[in-house]
């Protein structure tokens, strides 16, 4: 089956600075790559996510990257504020997405210091 | 979140008491799955439904059951609480295309066992 690996699993960054998070998969059938944010407490909201057809996908400040030759894709959050400190979950699907049935890196811990 | 409701928020249970987490969502989607958090272990997923009379085994099974006899419920039961179940559960649904395959989480449920 599927497995998602995450690194780091700690990242620490200065106000202001970029923040990259980078989960290798080991299915190559799997097509649809989706970020995750979770706040204390609270379930994982969905940030971004892309699909195996596209290379990179952008909004705003986050964008996704995805090298299916390698099977890596990363996340890229740029002028990071105290806000984006949260763990951060990627997770890969074979499925389209539309079932539900996502593997799930083990999270990185986001600290942004102000 | 959007309309993923999870309850109870907290439960503790003694070894061998079963319960049942509830879960509903109210956006029609067909699909719904659980998954429990453990740290350091990201998300796992237990069981999953892409329909009403439909289910399947996910990564976790084994201590859970699920039924889904309406499309917008979709509750787990724990058959004999052991300690190893101590976790977060979180329930998720989709409407696959209809929603843009988006996955939408509850905010989960805190469960003990002692």
């Amino acid at each position: 089956g599927e497995n998602v690996e995450q690194h780091p699993s700690t990242l620490s960054v200065q106000e202001g600075d970029s923040a990259v998070i980078k989960c290798t998969y080991s299915d190559s059938a799997s097509n649809y790559f989706p970020w995750y944010k979770q706040e204390l407490g609270k379930g994982p909201q969905l940030i971004i996510d892309i699909r195996s057809n596209v290379g990179e996908k952008k909004d705003q400040r986050i964008a996704v990257t995805l090298n299916k030759t390698a099977k890596h894709f990363s996340l890229h959050i740029t002028e990071t504020q105290p806000e984006d400190s949260a763990v951060y979950f990627c997770a890969a699907s074979d499925y389209g997405g539309s079932q539900g049935n996502l593997i799930f890196g083990k999270g990185t811990k986001l600290s942004v210091k102000p | 979140n959007a309309g993923v409701t999870q309850t109870p928020k907290f439960q503790v249970l003694k070894t061998g008491q079963s319960m049942t987490l509830q879960c509903a969502q109210d956006m029609n989607h067909e699909y719904m799955s659980w998954y429990r958090q453990d740290p350091g272990m990201g998300l796992r997923l237990i069981h999953y439904s892409v329909g009403a009379g439909i289910t399947d085994q996910g990564e976790v099974p084994n201590g859970y059951n699920v039924s889904r006899s309406t499309t917008e419920d979709f509750p787990l039961r724990l058959l004999s609480a052991a300690p190893s179940q101590t976790s977060v559960y979180f329930c998720a649904s989709s409407g696959g295309r209809n929603s843009g395959n988006t996955i939408y989480f509850g905010e989960g449920s805190w469960l003990t066992v002692v």
